[in-house]
């Protein structure tokens, strides 16, 4: 099936410092979706786009959804262990039953 | 709010058996459900998707006689994994989406292993 394209696939950093993280796809989406997954757990809701250019934080969090509404963007300020997980983006399929395809995943460690 | 529950959270059965796993949203009700397969460190593949009272809709390459979905409530789900295999093996996911709403809201997902 289709996904999403994200990079890096992992990143190692330090507690503190800051994240990004990108997702890209050949097709236009009109909602972009940021998920986290910890091991065993389902994906948690971060952030939800709705426009493009939309600048959008929760917290440390914060993601844009791009102008062209191919790509959106992840970032995390200020890091901490529990930042630890997989991020996945997600758009949102105009189908009418709102189908997500999500993206490929990056996986962070954050080493205290 | 938005809670989705997944039960069981771990099975394992045998070759040849049939398992059901439940989805229920607790606190809203869902018109829509998704059904997803991940493995290991791979992301999550849609399979399914079912609204209440109606037939569920099939990805391309999930086979409906083996993975049988049932949405017979606003707040409940079933995925049947009919005559499972070692390759049936899996993390499956169910999430949940309210009407208006495009955010989906995951369960914790139940881990089936098939001996």
């Amino acid at each position: 099936g289709q996904q999403l394209n994200q990079s890096p696939q992992s990143m190692f950093i330090q507690e503190g410092e800051d994240v990004s993280m990108n997702c890209t796809s050949s097709s236009i989406f009109n909602t972009w979706l940021w998920y986290k997954q910890d091991p065993g757990e389902g994906p948690v809701l971060l952030i939800a786009l709705y426009k493009a250019g939309e600048l959008t934080s929760n917290g440390r969090l914060t993601a844009q959804f791009g102008i062209t509404r191919k790509d959106s963007f992840l970032n995390i300020s200020a890091s901490i262990p529990s930042d630890v997980g997989i991020y996945f983006c997600a758009g949102v399929m105009n189908t009418g039953f709102q189908k997500l395809v999500f993206g490929t995943g990056t996986r962070l460690l954050v080493s205290p | 709010g938005a809670v989705v529950s997944q039960h069981p959270s771990w099975v394992i059965c045998k070759s040849g058996t049939s398992v059901k796993i439940e989805c229920r949203s607790l606190d809203f009700q869902a018109t829509t459900m998704f059904w997803y397969r991940q493995f290991p460190k791979q992301s999550l593949m849609l399979m399914a998707t079912s609204n209440e009272g109606s037939k569920a809709t099939y990805e391309q390459g999930v086979e409906k006689d083996k993975f049988l979905i049932n949405h017979a409530s606003l707040t409940l789900s079933t995925l049947t994994v009919t005559s499972a295999h070692p390759e049936d093996s899996s993390f499956y996911i169910c999430s949940a989406t309210s009407a208006f709403s495009y955010e989906q809201y995951f369960g914790p997902g139940t881990r089936l292993t098939v001996t």
